[in-house]
C-alpha cells in the first residue's frame, strides 16, 4: 500500500480565498483523522470519522473550517475563507481501529 | 486543554548515550499510550506503544515505561545513535477516540 496521501503538499493563497485539502486513507482502515501541526499548539486534533460519519469535530476552529468524507477511500478539509493565521501544517492520518494512526505527509500551508 | 503534555522542547545527547524522553498526562481514562518520530518534511511515523495494562514495553533500542498512578510514561533510547535525531511525539487514546498529542520533544545526537 502507497499510505496515506494528501495532496497538494505545499500550498500558497491569499487571504480570503477558499482552500482544499485532500486525503487518500490506507485501504481497510476505517478511522480517519485530520491535525494541524504549529508550533504554539504542536499536533492538534480537528475532526474524526470512523466509517466517514463524523465522529469528533470540536477541534474545528470555526465555521470557516469544513470537512467531509464521502466515501471510504477520500476526504477534503476546506478552509473558507481562508486567513493568515490558517498556516501550518496539515496531517492527515488513518488507522484500522485500535492502535496506532499512520500519518501522511502533510500540507504545508501558507496564507499571505 | 493539553491532555498530553511534553514539557522538555528540546533535548541534547552524545551519541551511545542513553536518551529519555518524558511525557505526563492527565487523563485518567486514556488506556493506549503511543510514541512517534517526525523528520523535516515528514509526516510523523509510529515508534512503539503500551497498553494501560503494561509498565514496560521493549522494541529493539527503545523501551517505552508507564507509570499509571504518577500519569507519566517516558521512551528510551539506548544507545542513541545521530539517525535518532527528530521531533519525538508522545500521545493517549481511550477506546473510540482520536490520539491526542504533546507539543513534542526535538532529540539531537551527536557524534
Amino acid at each position: 500500500d502507497a499510505g496515506v496521501i494528501q495532496s497538494p503538499r505545499h500550498e500558497v493563497t491569499e487571504m480570503g480565498q477558499e482552500v482544499t485539502l485532500r486525503c487518500k486513507p490506507i485501504s481497510g482502515h476505517n478511522s480517519l483523522f485530520w491535525y494541524r501541526q504549529t508550533m504554539m499548539r504542536g499536533l492538534e486534533l480537528l475532526i474524526y470519522f470512523n466509517n466517514n460519519v463524523p465522529i469528533d469535530d470540536s477541534g474545528m476552529p470555526e465555521d470557516r473550517f469544513s470537512a467531509k468524507m464521502p466515501n471510504a477511500s477520500f476526504s477534503t478539509l476546506k478552509i473558507q475563507p481562508s486567513e493568515p493565521r490558517d498556516s501550518a501544517v496539515y496531517f492527515c492520518a488513518s488507522s484500522p481501529g485500535r492502535g496506532e494512526a499512520f500519518f501522511g505527509q502533510g500540507t504545508r500551508l501558507t496564507v499571505v | 486543554d493539553q491532555q498530553v503534555k511534553q514539557n522538555s522542547p528540546s533535548l541534547s545527547v552524545q551519541e551511545g548515550r542513553i536518551s529519555i524522553l518524558n511525557c505526563d498526562y492527565t487523563n485518567s481514562m486514556f488506556d493506549y499510550f503511543l510514541w512517534y518520530k517526525k523528520y523535516p518534511a515528514e509526516g510523523p511515523t509510529f515508534l512503539i506503544s503500551i497498553s494501560s495494562i503494561k509498565d514496560k514495553n521493549e522494541d529493539g533500542r527503545f523501551t517505552v515505561f508507564l507509570n499509571k498512578s504518577a500519569k507519566h510514561l517516558s521512551l528510551h533510547i539506548v544507545p542513541s545513535q545521530p539517525g535518532d535525531s527528530a521531533v519525538y511525539f508522545c500521545a493517549a487514546s481511550r477506546t473510540g477516540y482520536a490520539l491526542n498529542f504533546g507539543k513534542g520533544t526535538s532529540l539531537l545526537v551527536t557524534p
